[in-house]
C-alpha cells in the first residue's frame, strides 16, 4: 500500500544545475499535482495534470516543467535551478479531476530541496 | 479567486487545553472545505472535511463546522495532547475544478 512516493527525500543543488523530482502513485488516480511549501506562504500549486498526456500550470509554474506520459508518474523538472527554488516540494494525487465532494488529495512525504 | 485565511502561529497550548484554529474563506459558489495535518517530517494528511453548509467534519477528536453565513470552518478540539503537535492547513476546493487552495498553515505546539 505505497500510495504516493516521492524521490529523493533531500537534494542539494548548485545554481544552474538541473534535476528531476520523481513522483509515482499506485492508486490509479487520474489527477496529480505538484506544490511547493514555503514559510508564511502555505502550499502553492506549481503544475497539475488531469490525466496522462494532459498538464496545466498552477500558481507558480515559472522555472518548472512537467510531463505525464503514464497515469502513475508525474515528474517535476528544474532545468536551471535558482536559489529561489529552495523549498519543500509535495506531490499529490486524487481519483477524479472534478471538484466533487469525494475529491480527496493524497500527499507524498515531500522532497526538501536546497539550491546554493 | 478563491482564498483561505488562517493565522500562522505558533499556537502553544498545555496538554488537555481547548484548541481553536480559525479559518475563513472566500470562494464563489459552495466549495468543499478541508483540514489537513502535517506532522514533522511528513506530508499532509486529510484530517476532516465538510461538503455543504452546516456539515460537521470530525476525526480523532477534532471537529469543524461549515458555516456559510460567516464563511468559516474553524477547527476545534476539546483536549489536546502532545501528539497533536503539528501544522494544520485549512483548504478548499471550488465546484467544478480540481485546484486546491490552501491557507498558510498554523503550527500547534502542545507542551506537557
Amino acid at each position: 500500500n505505497a500510495g504516493v512516493t516521492q524521490t529523493p527525500k533531500f537534494q542539494v543543488l548548485k545554481t544552474g544545475q538541473s534535476m528531476t523530482l520523481q513522483c509515482a502513485q499506485d492508486m490509479n488516480h487520474e489527477y496529480m499535482s505538484w506544490y511547493r511549501q514555503d514559510p508564511g506562504m502555505g502550499l502553492r500549486l506549481i503544475h497539475y495534470s488531469v490525466g496522462a498526456g494532459i498538464t496545466d500550470q498552477g500558481e507558480v509554474p515559472n522555472g518548472y516543467n512537467v510531463s505525464r506520459s503514464t497515469t502513475e508518474d508525474f515528474p517535476l523538472r528544474l532545468l536551471s535551478a535558482a536559489p529561489s527554488q529552495t523549498s519543500v516540494y509535495f506531490c499529490a494525487s486524487s481519483s477524479t479531476p472534478e471538484g466533487a465532494a469525494k475529491n480527496i488529495q493524497y500527499f507524498g512525504a515531500g522532497t526538501r530541496l536546497s539550491v546554493l | 479567486g478563491n482564498s483561505v485565511t488562517q493565522m500562522e502561529g505558533p499556537v502553544t497550548l498545555s496538554e488537555e487545553a481547548f484548541l481553536t484554529i480559525n479559518c475563513t474563506y472566500t470562494a464563489t459558489g459552495y466549495p468543499s472545505l478541508f483540514w489537513y495535518v502535517q506532522y514533522p517530517g511528513e506530508g499532509l494528511q486529510l484530517l476532516l472535511k465538510a461538503t455543504k453548509a452546516d456539515d460537521k467534519g470530525s476525526n480523532k477528536g477534532f471537529e469543524a463546522t461549515y458555516r456559510k453565513e460567516t464563511t468559516s470552518f474553524h477547527l476545534e478540539k476539546g483536549s489536546v495532547q502532545v501528539s497533536d503537535s503539528a501544522v494544520y492547513f485549512c483548504a478548499l476546493i471550488g465546484r467544478g475544478y480540481q485546484k486546491v487552495t490552501f491557507g498558510i498553515g498554523t503550527k500547534l505546539q502542545v507542551i506537557p
